[in-house]
């Protein structure tokens, strides 16, 4: 079975554009959660997704923005880009609330790194 | 989330066993433990998670004072390729994917 895929896995954006990144989780995982991971730190909670829903948010802007699908894949799209956007950005699936037993162990991808000059 | 507190680096020697120690003075009845790790440019990988007592599996093993304020990763015999970020996380375990990752121990496996 597929893991976590995450596209685009490189790319290089300027100050002020828009940029939208994709994550299709593992079959039958309904719930989404978004990680921004700046260099040299861990990774920062941005977004959870369950059943097309936002289910929690991080503290960022509102220049970031996500969704889900039907088919539970998910969108990040983050406006305005600035110089400190630049990170990886990762995204990590689970089959979701409702499963009591491992409700936090996370599946995550490789991400994709976002560059901004 | 209560905060963790995880030594910056440690070393250990192949085929030993390496213990990385994390510190969660701050746990509240419900919150969980939880390690994961990250290999250069990788995404976090899942090892393992327990509540009060001890948990092993085919990755490692974790072992959770009585009191819960601190708690001990063991990989039984390290290789090289568990060179990595090793992040320890407390969180409840139903309904709440916001993990909150510190900077976590990087391990180096020596030869």
């Amino acid at each position: 079975d597929a893991g976590v895929t995450q596209s685009p896995t490189h790319l290089i954006k300027t100050r002020g554009q828009h940029v939208t990144l994709r994550c299709s989780p593992i079959s039958g995982h309904k719930s989404v959660s978004w990680y921004q991971q700046v260099l040299g730190q861990g990774p920062q909670f941005i977004f959870q997704y369950y059943e097309k829903e936002e289910r929690g948010r991080g503290n960022f802007p509102d220049r970031f923005s996500a969704r889900q699908f039907p088919n539970y894949s998910s969108e990040l799209n983050v406006n305005a880009l600035l110089l400190g956007d630049s990170a990886l950005y990762l995204c990590a699936s689970s089959p979701g609330q409702g499963v009591r037993s491992g409700a936090n162990v996370l599946t995550f991808g490789a991400g994709s790194r976002l560059t901004v000059l | 989330d209560a905060k963790t507190t995880q030594p910056p680096s440690m070393d250990c020697a192949e085929g030993r066993a390496a213990n990385l120690p994390c510190n969660h003075s701050t746990i509240s009845g419900n919150e969980y433990v939880y390690w994961y790790r990250q290999i250069h440019s990788q995404g976090p990988q899942y090892i393992i998670h327990g509540l009060k007592n001890n948990e092993t599996n085919e990755m490692a093993s974790l072992i959770i004072t009585e009191d819960r304020k601190s708690s001990t990763l063991i990989l039984p015999h390290a290789t090289l390729r568990d060179t990595a970020v090793y992040y320890c996380i407390v969180s409840t375990n139903f309904g709440n994917e916001k993990l909150t990752f510190g900077t976590g121990t990087r391990l180096t496996i020596i030869p």
